[in-house]
């Protein structure tokens, strides 16, 4: 049984340009999730893909979008960069919906620097 | 809304000692809650989590907790505490009420410093 593995593992932008961060979720996962932490902080919801739709989102700017696809994998992208988006990017894959009731995977995440 | 407070952003600890992590909760409905360890550079990992079953609740490598409804807490703690026990906490409580996604939602972290 895979984990959940997110690329790249680390990568530097320019303030105002765009980014796609990926994810593959664990085997037999059919939701995604993604959650920014800044540095010293605990992680935030940015949203949730379930049978490849929105089904959440967190307090993020509309600048942050993403896609799930049949295969359950997922894509963050972020437009417009600004400095303070510099953070660890994480996916969490669950299944049904509900992480909180079967368990949420965490990746090892995208470390995110903007200069 | 629910919310996440974990009391000491840094807990420091000898070898051995006991490991006591504070967190308080608020939840408009019966929560879940959970307790998640980052290791430098890597992802999250659950020791634990209560979903309304026994209120003790046992993790992985000796963790427990304790879901104290009066208190509104749920204490993170670990008898003998280990080198490799060094790393930043995390408590949780799953936002049950909108939209039925289960997202989570995070305290600040305390990270735990076990001295040899």
């Amino acid at each position: 049984e895979t984990g959940v593995t997110q690329s790249p593992t680390h990568l530097i932008k320019t303030r105002g340009q765009q980014v796609t961060l990926r994810c593959s979720s664990q085997s037999g996962h059919n939701t995604v999730s993604w959650y920014q932490q800044a540095l010293g902080q605990g992680p935030q919801f940015i949203f949730q893909y379930y049978r490849e739709e929105e089904n959440g989102r967190g307090n993020f700017p509309p600048r942050f979008s993403g896609l799930q696809f049949p295969n359950y994998s997922s894509e963050l992208n972020v437009n417009a960069l600004e400095l303070d988006d510099s953070a660890l990017y994480l996916c969490a894959s669950s299944l049904a919906g509900r992480g909180d009731n079967y368990g949420y995977t965490f990746g090892s995440g995208t470390r995110l620097t903007v200069v | 809304a629910q919310s996440v407070t974990q009391l000491g952003s840094h807990v420091s600890v000898s070898e051995g000692a006991l490991v006591l992590l504070r967190c308080n909760y608020s939840s408009s409905v019966p929560p879940y809650l959970f307790w998640y360890v980052q290791y430098p550079n890597q992802g999250l990992q659950l020791l634990l989590k209560y979903t309304s079953a026994a209120t003790l609740v046992k993790g992985i490598n000796d963790f427990e907790a304790e879901f104290k409804k009066s208190e509104t807490s749920f204490h993170l703690t670990k008898p003998s505490a280990h080198m490799s026990d060094a790393a930043e906490y995390f408590c949780a409580v799953s936002d049950r009420g909108s939209g039925n996604t289960g997202k989570l939602i995070f305290g600040q972290g305390t990270t735990l410093q076990v001295k040899p």
